[in-house]
């Protein structure tokens, strides 16, 4: 149990498809995160919200759309994938963006298989 | 921009070795230091984490020293074991405005 859920962990879809990551923290934090985790890459930081404001987009194409509706929820809307998009997406909370001395605690993972 | 190294790997030790896996850091000011680690289908989990020089970090028979003077935070644990097989992530918590920086992980393996 770490405070960070996701939801599905499993997800096969279509490169036509449109589906949803879901993300929920219980751990009070005002700032959420999804990473990617690719096969023999390092953690990719795809996205940042803090106080659900956006404050950072990595350079991601626009079939990654991510919405924060409020401070312990966050989805990744997915459409129109590509093979290479399959990966493992991290969801992450920490206290606060960018104050330091903080810690970030991830959810378990959902594997994203895109055929 | 601050940044973490590590040894790749994969590192492989037999049952009850002695492992270190070590970590060198780049950053302005006094980061936060951390071991994660993520088993076999799973997420990142906090392993241990030291906020301050001298600091020791301990969790689980992990132990790390926060070492300012050399910019290290090297990983050991005196007697492995095969549950421990698992990638160990080095990573900082800079300091105000920037992102969390990760090493690339060290996959670690222990064979009975």
């Amino acid at each position: 149990e770490t405070g960070v859920t996701q939801t599905p962990r499993h997800l096969v879809m279509g490169m036509t498809n449109k589906k949803s990551l879901k993300c929920e923290q219980h751990l009070g934090h005002n700032a959420m995160y999804w990473y990617k985790q690719s096969a023999k890459k390092p953690l990719e930081l795809m996205f940042v919200y803090s106080l659900e404001e956006r404050v950072e987009n990595n350079s991601v194409p626009s079939r990654f759309s991510p919405e924060c509706p409020n401070s312990s929820h966050l989805f990744l809307h997915l459409h129109t994938l590509q093979p290479e998009d399959s990966a493992l997406y991290l969801c992450a909370s920490s206290r606060k963006h960018g104050q330091g001395e903080d810690t970030i605690y991830f959810g378990e993972g959902s594997w994203l298989t895109v055929v | 921009g601050d940044s973490v190294t590590q040894m790749e790997g994969p590192v492989t030790l037999s049952e009850e070795a002695f492992l270190t896996i070590n970590c060198t850091y780049t950053a302005t000011g006094y980061p936060s230091l951390f071991w994660y680690v993520q088993y076999p289908g799973e997420g990142l989990q906090l392993l241990l984490k030291a906020t301050k020089a001298d600091d020791k970090g301990s969790n689980k028979g992990f132990e790390a020293t926060y070492r300012k003077e050399t910019t290290s935070f090297h990983l050991e644990k005196g007697s492995v074991q095969v549950s421990d097989s698992a990638v160990y992530f080095c990573a900082l918590s800079p300091n105000y405005g920037q992102n969390f920086v990760f090493g690339p992980g060290t996959r670690l393996s222990v064979l009975p």
